[in-house]
């Protein structure tokens, strides 16, 4: 396994503007999942997808706020009009539903997440 | 729904003395617990993982966890401190078996005193 990646690790950018990252998680993983950690907070989850299909948004995930996994491999996060309450760290993992872990739970595993700044 | 509740967000220990990192935990359903560390500037790694086929879990680095249902505790535990042991720790509940979305609690701040 080489273990799930993102790009780019640090943003910087000005109010308003939009912003995408993108995770690419460990080859065969089917479940690729976002959370969001904020200074001193633990990581709050965004949404998830299982291939293609996106399961769950949490009500954390404004309008503003889109992903796609749409080869069912890698995943993009776009933030649209950015605000400066959107600095934080945004954080992905994967996981394989097929080949489940010892009794049958799994681990997540986790990329070394993008850090936004909003000016 | 499921909830952590770490109850330190800072413990501080001596190099060499027991390391103990309490957390308590709320889910309808029998849960999956985990335990992660974070190190300044690097990525999330699991410590352990609760399975339901022990209630005793060890973990890396010397670390365990003891499920307790009648408590609805998760405590991580280590006998010993080293200084790289140094970092945040997070308890974490996950409803059905790892692979929907982890519920973290706040973190616990770990210092090691030389």
């Amino acid at each position: 396994d080489t273990g799930v990646s993102q790009d780019p690790r640090h943003k910087i950018t000005k109010r308003g503007q939009n912003v995408t990252f993108r995770c690419d998680p460990i080859s065969e993983h089917n479940r690729l999942y976002w959370y969001r950690q904020t200074l001193g907070q633990g990581p709050e989850f965004l949404t998830y997808f299982q291939n293609e299909a996106q399961l769950e948004k949490s009500r954390l995930l404004s309008d503003r706020f889109s992903a796609e996994r749409p080869k069912g491999s890698f995943s993009t996060l776009e933030i649209q009009r950015t605000e400066q309450g959107d600095s934080a760290m945004y954080l992905c993992a994967s996981s394989s539903t097929v080949r489940q872990g010892s009794w049958g739970v799994e681990t997540q595993y986790f990329g070394p997440g993008t850090r936004l700044l909003v000016l | 729904a499921q909830s952590v509740t770490q109850l330190d967000s800072h413990v501080s220990v001596s190099e060499g003395t027991p390391v103990l990192l309490r957390c308590n935990y709320s889910s309808s359903y029998s849960p999956s617990l985990f335990w992660y560390v974070q190190h300044p500037n690097k990525g999330l790694q699991l410590l352990l993982k609760y399975t339901s086929a022990a209630t005793l879990v060890k973990g890396i680095n010397g670390f365990e966890a003891e499920f307790k249902k009648s408590e609805t505790s998760f405590h991580l535990t280590k006998p010993s401190a080293h200084m790289s042991d140094a970092a945040e720790y997070f308890c974490v509940v996950s409803l059905i078996s790892g692979n929907t979305p982890l519920v973290f609690g706040k973190g616990t701040r770990l210092s090691v005193i030389a």
